[in-house]
């Protein structure tokens, strides 16, 4: 079975810092993962997502993550946090042939002026 | 540009009423989800369907009752709504290869 872990319902940081959000998965067999994010009333838009080939994805809006499968983690990262981003964020992991997605529990980011 | 279609978008309806959430997709995706979420709140599976006359009930039971009648449209019915069901649901859809879901804008749902 496969299941999903976002460190930190949480996170709040200041315009302009760093923006890290975490997620650790388990798998048995190779995963697929994708990070989502949710804005107020809306439903979830897809933010970037690995499924093989190069580790390091890079999604919309300045987010990128990175698979390392040794730390079974898949960290969602931003250089520098802007007001906009302040959402709910949700990772999921499938694998090939799957038929449906798990998803964490969500990370609320919030952003300081 | 959505490609899922979710009505309404908001609803405020009395207790005992039936009320059926919409949702419609162009991508002729064969699997379709229903997902129930309180604010702020992870997402619960209530019902999926992998094609055409297949339903199944999700990981959260619901009084709530969906079909699958058209690859496109996945309605999701209750019969007699309740306070208990106050909540936002998202519908979603994904192709085959489990490459990942497509949401709608959802529908936030209030019981008076």
């Amino acid at each position: 079975a496969q299941s999903v872990t976002q460190l930190g319902s949480h996170v709040s940081v200041s315009e302009g810092a760093l923006v890290l959000l975490r997620c650790n998965y388990s798998s048995s067999v190779p995963p697929y993962l994708f990070w989502y994010v949710q804005y107020p009333n809306q439903g979830l838009q897809l933010l970037l997502k690995y499924t093989t080939g190069a580790t390091l994805v890079k999604g919309i809006n300045g987010f990128e993550a990175e698979f390392k499968k040794s730390e079974t983690s898949f960290h969602l990262t931003k250089p520098s946090a802007h007001m906009s981003d302040a959402a709910e964020y949700f990772c999921a992991v499938s694998r090939q042939g799957a038929q449906k997605l798990v998803f964490g529990q969500g990370t609320r980011l919030t952003i300081n002026p | 540009e959505a490609d899922i279609y979710q009505t309404p978008r908001y609803l405020v309806i009395g207790t005992g009423k039936k009320i059926t959430l919409e949702c419609s997709q162009t991508m002729g995706h064969d699997k379709m989800y229903w997902y129930q979420q309180d604010p702020g709140m992870e997402l619960h599976l209530i019902h999926y369907s992998y094609g055409v006359n297949s339903t199944e009930k999700g990981d959260l039971s619901s009084e709530s009752t969906v079909s699958r009648i058209r690859t496109e449209h996945f309605p999701l019915t209750l019969e007699s709504a309740r306070p208990s069901h106050t909540s936002q649901y998202l519908c979603a859809s994904m192709p085959g290869g489990g490459y990942g879901y497509t949401f709608g804008s959802g529908t936030r749902l209030t019981v008076v």
